[in-house]
C-alpha cells in the first residue's frame, strides 16, 4: 500500500515556463511534509516543507501547496531553469520523522 | 565537510558476504536516520536514532540488517549474509532535531553478485 504517490514519472516544461508537480498521500495522520530534488548519484537535496497547519509555503522560485481536504500537495517552480532537471521526491511524516517518499517525478527543462 | 558523509560510495560483494557500511552526519545533528533506494523504486525507511532513545527499527527488512550508532555520531548500518535483493543505494540523513529537516548524504551503492 503506497501511502506516498506522485503519478507522473515524468514532466517536461520550457526554460522559463512554470513547473508543477504534484503529489497525493493516503494517510491522514500525515502532519508534515517535504520535497526534495535529487540528481544521479547524489543524495537527495532538501528544497522546501510544509506543516499541515498551513496551506502554502514559498521560498524564492519554489512554492508549496496543500490541500488536506484532498490530501494533495504540489510544488511550483517559477521560472524554471535549466538546472531544475532533476528528480523531485515528495515526502510526508507523522512528526515521527520517519519518511515516507513518493517514487519520485522526473522533471526535465528544455531551452 | 559540511554535510552527511558515507562511506564507502560503492561496495561490491559475494552473495552470503556480511557488509558494514558508515555514516557520518552533520556535526551537532541528533537524529539520524537510514534508507534505501532500490532500483526503480522510492527510498524506503528502514532506522531511526534520536539521541540517548531506543531506536526506531521498524524499518529493517530482516533480521540480518542491523544498524548502531556510537557516542550519538557516527552510525553503521550491517547486513549479514547478504543475499542479491539487497542490491540498493543505502542512504543515511541526518537533522538537527525530529522536527527539523532530513539532510541526506550521497548514499552508498551496493551491489550483491
Amino acid at each position: 500500500d503506497q501511502q506516498v504517490k506522485q503519478n507522473s514519472p515524468s514532466l517536461s516544461v520550457q526554460e522559463g515556463r512554470i513547473s508543477i508537480l504534484n503529489c497525493d498521500y493516503t494517510n491522514s495522520m500525515f502532519d508534515y511534509f517535504l520535497w526534495y530534488k535529487k540528481y544521479p548519484a547524489e543524495g537527495p537535496t532538501f528544497l522546501i516543507s510544509i506543516s499541515s497547519i498551513k496551506d502554502k509555503n514559498e521560498d524564492g522560485r519554489f512554492t508549496v501547496f496543500l490541500n488536506k481536504s484532498a490530501k494533495h500537495l504540489s510544488l511550483h517552480i517559477v521560472p524554471s531553469q535549466p538546472g531544475d532537471s532533476a528528480v523531485y521526491f515528495c515526502a510526508a511524516s507523522e512528526r515521527t520523522q520517519k519518511l515516507v517518499f513518493g517514487q519520485g517525478t522526473r522533471l526535465t527543462i528544455n531551452p | 565537510g559540511a554535510g552527511v558523509s558515507q562511506s564507502p560510495s560503492n561496495k561490491v560483494t559475494e552473495k552470503g558476504k556480511d557488509v558494514e557500511l558508515r555514516c557520518d552526519p552533520i556535526s551537532g545533528h541528533t537524529a539520524l536516520y537510514w534508507y534505501r533506494q532500490s532500483l526503480g523504486q522510492g527510498l524506503e525507511f528502514l532506522i531511526y536514532f534520536q539521541g540517548n532513545s531506543a531506536p526506531d527499527k521498524s524499518g529493517l527488512p530482516s533480521d540480518r540488517f542491523s544498524a548502531e550508532r556510537t557516542g550519538g555520531s557516527v552510525s553503521t548500518l550491517t547486513i549479514q549474509r547478504t543475499q542479491q535483493e539487497d542490491s540498493a543505494v543505502y542512504l543515511c540523513a541526518s537533522s538537527f532535531d525530529s522536527n527539523q529537516p532530513q539532510h541526506f548524504g550521497d548514499g552508498t551503492r551496493l551491489s550483491i553478485l
